[in-house]
């Protein structure tokens, strides 16, 4: 079982809103990644970070935004939510081998399903 | 352009009976390639991960190959359960860039029949 957690599971919530999934790994991991999933499409990077105070955006634009301040914590966050924006979003982390071009093992977490009506 | 495709898009089968899941891949550079089991409404699981100089590697009842001359890559599973119903993603990394960039599969639907 991999120690990685996110919260909420499910959310639905009202155009507008702001909302804030939460990622966080008990395994020390030093990269950390937020990837999109719709159903029968493959996943998409939309941030990652190499640990604290590293953020990048992914290959897939998204208007979230996420932090990291701590190495365990890597929150996303949608300041505005909308319609288009419902679908699953899957933290995982990795270690870090000190080759940024080698991506270890990923661990994923169970994933947030987030519908904006 | 580096793409992963995977077929069959869904495949059914009878529980006992053994399939293959094929996947193609034109990442280059190669760095390695991963297969994961997602269950419906989870976050995927990694089953393997092979590197260049890997033909075959298993994890129990399920055993993928890598052809890196081809660029082809099968899982196979034996004696299938009912719990083996699932996606299985195939997920291929490069050494061409700075984030050992993974490219994925869209992922094969698996349904297991008692």
């Amino acid at each position: 079982e991999a120690d990685i957690y996110q919260t909420p599971r499910y959310l639905v919530i009202g155009t507008g809103k702001k909302i804030t999934l939460e990622c966080s790994q008990t395994m020390g991991h030093d990269k950390m990644y937020w990837y999109q999933q719709d159903p029968g499409m493959e996943l998409h990077l939309i941030h990652y970070s190499y640990g604290v105070n590293s953020t990048e955006k992914g290959d897939l634009s998204s208007e979230s935004t996420v932090s990291r301040i701590r190495t365990e914590h890597f929150p996303l966050t949608l300041e505005s939510a909308r319609p288009s924006h419902t679908s699953q979003y899957l933290c995982a982390s990795s270690e870090y081998s000190g080759d940024s071009r080698n991506t270890g093992e990923l661990f994923f977490g169970e994933g947030s399903r987030l519908t904006v009506l | 352009k580096n793409q992963v495709e995977q077929s069959p898009q869904s495949l059914i089968i009878l529980e006992g009976k053994n399939c293959t899941l094929q996947c193609n891949y034109t990442v280059s550079p190669f760095s390695n390639l991963r297969w994961y089991k997602q269950d419906t409404g989870r976050g995927p699981v990694s089953l393997t991960i092979m590197t260049f100089s890997e033909n075959t590697k298993s994890n129990g009842r399920y055993t993928a190959t890598l052809d890196a001359d081809t660029k082809q890559s099968s899982l196979h599973i034996t004696a299938s359960q009912l719990s083996d119903s699932a996606s299985y993603i195939c997920v291929v990394s490069d050494r061409g860039s700075t984030l050992g960039r993974l490219y994925f599969g869209r992922g094969t639907q698996l349904t297991v029949w008692p």
